[in-house]
């Protein structure tokens, strides 16, 4: 079965300073892979999805990530953070089937001024 | 503008009692799930539904039930037997099963037993 498991329950950078959360996951197959992010009391919103198509993917407000293979990571960065940026960020893998995402335990990104 | 509405927001429930937590869709969009959030514990999949009357259980349905009588709808009933239903829920659908769909979200209902 698919996993992902994200290191680091809580994040802390500085404006303007580089965001780094991990994500390494665990399957039999080509992964799907997704990152999403949650502000307070908010549902989840997608920022980006690996799908074999390109190991770098660019997603929404500055974000990107690469899957590396040989590491099985997967890997969400940002240049330069802002105070916008904080809050709870989730990695999930979709199952073989295709019809379960399963997500990691969350990163709070804490940004501060 | 299409999304996932889930309602109420806040809910406060006796102990003993049921109570049920609306979702709807209008992205057409044929999955739906019901995750619980608890702090420091990621998203739990409670049920999900990938057609009209059918669903399956996910990793902790105990105490809870569902229905998909329409294709917009995937309403959840937190039922007595759910010890410690505390928590926020979030409904999602989905256009497919295929691996490359992502899931939308709503945006929650935070239930509190009293």
């Amino acid at each position: 079965a698919q996993s992902v498991t994200q290191l680091g329950s809580h994040v802390s950078v500085s404006e303007g300073a580089l965001v780094l959360l991990r994500c390494n996951y665990s399957s039999s197959v080509p992964p799907y892979l997704f990152w999403y992010v949650q502000y307070p009391n908010q549902g989840l919103q997608l920022l980006l999805k690996y799908t074999s198509a390109a190991t770098l993917v660019k997603g929404i407000n500055g974000f990107e990530a690469e899957f590396k293979k040989s590491e099985t990571s997967f890997h969400l960065t940002k240049p330069s953070a802002h105070m916008s940026d904080a809050a709870e960020y989730f990695c999930a893998v979709k199952n073989n089937a295709g019809n379960m995402l399963t997500f990691g335990g969350g990163t709070r990104l804490m940004v501060k001024p | 503008d299409g999304g996932i509405t889930q309602s109420p927001k806040y809910l406060f429930r006796k102990e003993g009692q049921n109570v049920t937590l609306s979702c709807e869709q209008n992205l057409n969009h044929d999955a739906m799930y019901w995750y619980r959030q608890d702090p420091g514990q990621g998203l739990r999949l409670i049920y999900y539904s990938q057609i009209v009357n059918d669903f399956q259980k996910g990793d902790i349905a105990e105490g809870y039930s569902v229905s998909r009588e329409k294709k917009e709808s995937f309403p959840l009933t937190v039922t007595s037997a759910q010890k410690n239903p505390t928590a926020f829920y979030l409904c999602a659908s989905s256009r497919g099963t295929g691996v490359a769909y992502g899931y939308t979200f709503g945006s929650g209902t935070r239930l509190t037993v009293v």
